[in-house]
Parts: C-alpha cells; structure tokens; sequence
C-alpha cells in the first residue's frame, strides 16, 4: 500500500544550524502539507502546498521556514536557523488522489524528530 | 476559528470491553468533516474513522463507532472489543472543504492515550 515516506526519522542539530527534512508524499497526490508537535502538545498545522506553491500558512511558519518540492517527487521542509524551540515532531501529510473524491483524509508519514541543542 | 478539545488525557481499558473517547469542538461552518486518527507509539497517524457533518448517521467501521452529536458540537468515539494492537495515542480532528482549493488544515485535539489491558 503507498505511503508517505521521511528522512531523516531522528536529527540532533545546534542552535542556529540549517535543517532539511525530506518527505516523499504518496505519488498521485495533489497536496502538501506539513504538521508538528512539540513533545506533550498538539499537532499544529504549520503549511499546505498545492499546484507548486503554499497554499496556506500558520502563524508559526514564519521567514525561518520554507518548503519546496523540487524534483516531483520529494517535499521538504528546511527551517534556516534553528531556534531550541523549534525541537518537535515534525509530520509530513499528503492527500488529494488526482481524480478522486474529495474525503478530506490525510495521509500521514511517521514524523521526523528534531532536537535543537 | 476552529478549536477542537479532548478532554480525556490518558484512558485504560480491559481487552475485550468497550470505551468511548471524548472530543468536542466549536466551529461556525456548517459543513465540515470529523476525524478520529491512531497513532500507535512509534507509528505514523492513521485514520480511524471520519464524519461528514451533513451525515445524519453515525459512522460506522468495524469495531469502531461515533457518536456526532451536531448541535452539540460532539464527536466522541466508541471502540468495542477492545484489542491490545489499539493501544496508541487517538487524536480527534476538524476540517472544513473548501471548492476549489483543498480544504482548510487539520485542526488536532491534544490527542487522548488509550492503553488497552490484558
């Protein structure tokens, strides 16, 4: 069954350090998105990417993060300067099978821990 | 703005029984779908069962069951024959579609952790 893909699962980093986090969204897909969750916390929305351009933002994506999906195929998520509250679960989700019903279900992959230290 | 509440941090219950999970929400829209998603320890969320709110009847999958009370603004979940492979963290969530552009984010309960007990 497809599913949504991330890498790297676990990232330690410095304070200040750029980090990437690579997802590969199911392959029919039409939307993006990508979700955290700060340890204890709820899982907050932070972008959506649709037709090759954010679609919506959250308050919390701010000029520090950016996504792209550069080949078709990968969807990444790089924050520039990592702040130590940055440190969370950082989910990528896809939905939106081309041709398909409309259902709202999002596809989730396992989350990709970063630590800022 | 949506908000969704889960008032139930932790829950246990004995395999076999049955346990229904809380989540209410607040919203203005008047259609909009409802979800609870799993995400067993380690795993990524999967979805167990979703609502759309012009449906009168409760949505139903296998062992897995709501209870979408609209008027008062509650989704609450049911699972029967509890199994210990449903141990995991449940989250309730809100979205809203939209025509032509997707639909509007998820919006996530603080989530519930059901601990099932053999």
């Amino acid at each position: 069954e497809p599913e949504v893909t991330q890498t790297p699962s676990h990232q330690v980093t410095q304070m200040g350090q750029e980090v990437i986090l690579r997802c590969v969204p199911i392959s029919n897909h039409l939307y993006f998105y990508w979700y955290r969750q700060i340890l204890g916390q709820k899982v907050e929305f932070l972008v959506s990417f649709y037709n090759n351009e954010i679609s919506e933002k959250s308050e919390i994506f701010d000029d520090q993060f950016s996504v792209e999906r550069p080949d078709g195929s990968n969807f990444t998520l790089k924050i520039r300067s990592t702040k130590l509250e940055d440190s969370a679960m950082y989910f990528c989700a896809s939905s939106g099978a081309s041709g398909t019903i409309n259902t709202g279900e999002l596809f989730f992959g396992e989350g990709s821990r970063l630590t800022v230290l | 703005a949506q908000t969704v509440t889960q008032s139930q941090p932790e829950m246990s219950v004995q395999e076999a029984e049955t346990v229904t999970l809380s989540c209410t929400y607040d919203t203005s829209e008047s259609n909009y779908y409802l979800f609870w998603y799993k995400q067993p320890p380690s795993r990524q969320m999967i979805l167990v069962i979703r609502q759309e709110a012009y449906k009168q009847q409760n949505a139903t999958e296998n062992r897995f069951s709501v209870n979408f009370q609209k008027a008062a603004k509650s989704f609450s979940l049911k699972i029967s024959d509890s199994q210990l492979g449903d141990t995991a963290m449940y989250f309730c969530a809100f979205m809203s579609p939209r025509r032509n552009s997707g639909n509007t984010p998820l919006v996530f309960g603080k989530g519930t952790r059901l601990s099932v007990i053999a």
